[in-house]
């Protein structure tokens, strides 16, 4: 089936650090959501994109929505200790049956011991 | 608002036990999902449906069976628990034409 790859698995923040993470395809997708998942709870949507090239922030966070639409990327800036979890990308893909995402396997994000 | 609501949220099992998931959303959304996490593997789509009384299989189906007789609720069952089936579910659910899922706070099964 199709996939989204998810880069980096892990890593680690130290307070005040910007943290970039990806998703990539080799389907052309017309939404990317980002989701971040705490420990024992659910995934909470952060950002939601709608289209190619689109730039969207929420607070210190900001999601692109690749030009290519097989990608998407997540920023965050001055991270601090609460950012700490797993986040998601997940996707439509173009033509799909609607409300059928793919999701990537997460990128963890942890505090540098 | 509750938004998305999962019971029980813990559940221990016995092989062959049968057991009901229950989801319920008060956003008045048409599409309810249920998904499976496991460690490594990601969100992996159960069923879902896209409106009262429609259920649809999703990439992992085998051993759950899913209805959806009031719009606000979607129920997962299992008839017949297998070890393999022990993992965390997740509800979701979302409006019609926007893609973006909302997520109820899980149900951490397991299957002895």
């Amino acid at each position: 089936g199709q996939q989204l790859n998810q880069s980096p698995q892990s890593m680690f923040i130290q307070e005040g650090e910007d943290v970039s993470m990806n998703c990539t395809s080799s389907s052309i997708f017309n939404t990317w959501l980002w989701y971040k998942q705490d420990p024992g709870e659910g995934p909470v949507l952060l950002i939601a994109l709608y289209k190619a090239g689109e730039l969207t922030s929420n607070g210190r966070l900001t999601a692109q929505f690749g030009i290519t639409r097989k990608d998407s990327f997540l920023n965050i800036s001055a991270s601090i200790p609460s950012d700490v979890g797993i986040y998601f990308c997940a996707g439509q893909v173009y033509g799909g049956s609607q409300g059928n995402l793919i999701f990537g396997k997460g990128t963890k994000l942890s505090v540098k011991p | 608002n509750a938004g998305v609501t999962q019971t029980p949220k813990f559940r221990v099992l016995k092989t062959g036990q049968s057991m009901t998931l229950l989801c319920a959303q008060d956003m008045n959304h048409e599409y309810m999902y249920w998904y499976r996490q496991d460690p490594g593997m990601g969100l992996r789509l159960i069923h879902y449906s896209v409106g009262e009384g429609t259920t649809a299989k999703g990439e992992v189906p085998d051993g759950y069976n899913v209805s959806r007789l009031k719009k606000q609720n979607f129920l997962l069952g299992l008839e017949s628990a297998a070890p393999s089936q022990t993992s965390v579910y997740f509800c979701a659910s979302n409006r019609r034409r926007l893609y973006e899922q909302y997520f109820g706070p899980g149900t951490r099964l397991t299957v002895t």
